[in-house]
């Protein structure tokens, strides 16, 4: 089983529409992240969080709103979808404290039509 | 907040070492420099970490110069499985990604 665990892992929507993506993680740590990646690029950062009682935004944020429920749960919104959100979605995870190592999902393709 | 520079794409053989060179030009005493392969449609894994001179693992080796402004990733005798794009990383750091170099091996 994934230590990263994203769902779903394909989806299509229509513009305007909500989507959430879930992710949990089974490895305790406490930082996790979203990432979004559009095809031949790299990765940019949308929302980070180190605790549950904490949340960043990263590179990317505007559209997009998240939730952490739990230390291993930590949800990506788009509250009304829009075609240019069509990408790859990744959570990732990690460990607390500098230079640890960061865990991906499998991510989740996301289609806006 | 420390901006990593590496080149957009290479290409090499079979059998040959591929070293890949990140400048890092703003790094700050405490940050780490980390390298992380992504195959397609997959996450990015993990190869190596460091903070100055060699690092070496059953995968690559890390090279830092004692300015620590740059860091050469090497592969040695890369095979087809190794085509992949890899990013470099300065953490701790807004944990910022960037475009990667996308290694093509050819037979």
């Amino acid at each position: 089983d994934a230590d990263v665990t994203q769902t779903p892992r394909n989806r299509i929507t229509k513009t305007g529409k909500r989507i959430m993506l879930e992710c949990s993680q089974t490895k305790g740590h406490d930082r996790m992240y979203w990432y979004r990646q559009d095809p031949g690029l790299g990765l940019r950062l949308i929302y980070y969080s180190f605790d549950v009682k904490d949340i960043n935004k990263g590179e990317i944020s505007d559209g997009y709103s998240v939730s952490r429920q739990a230390q291993a749960k930590f949800s990506l919104s788009l509250e009304s979808a829009i075609p240019n959100q069509t990408a790859l979605y990744f959570c990732a995870t990690s460990e607390q404290g500098d230079g640890n190592t960061i865990y991906f999902g499998e991510g989740s393709w996301l289609t806006v039509v | 907040l420390a901006k990593t520079t590496q080149p957009i794409s290479m290409d090499s053989y079979e059998g040959q070492e591929v070293n890949i060179t990140c400048s890092h030009n703003n790094i700050a005493t405490n940050d780490y420099i980390t390298w992380y392969q992504q195959f397609p449609s997959q996450g990015p894994r993990f190869i190596i970490q460091g903070y100055k001179t060699k690092v070496t693992n059953e995968v690559a080796s890390l090279f830092i110069p004692a300015d620590r402004k740059s860091s050469t990733l090497s592969l040695p005798r890369v095979s087809l499985s190794d085509t992949a794009v890899y990013y470099c990383l300065v953490v701790p750091d807004k944990l910022i990604f960037g475009t990667g170099t996308r290694l093509q091996v050819f037979p």
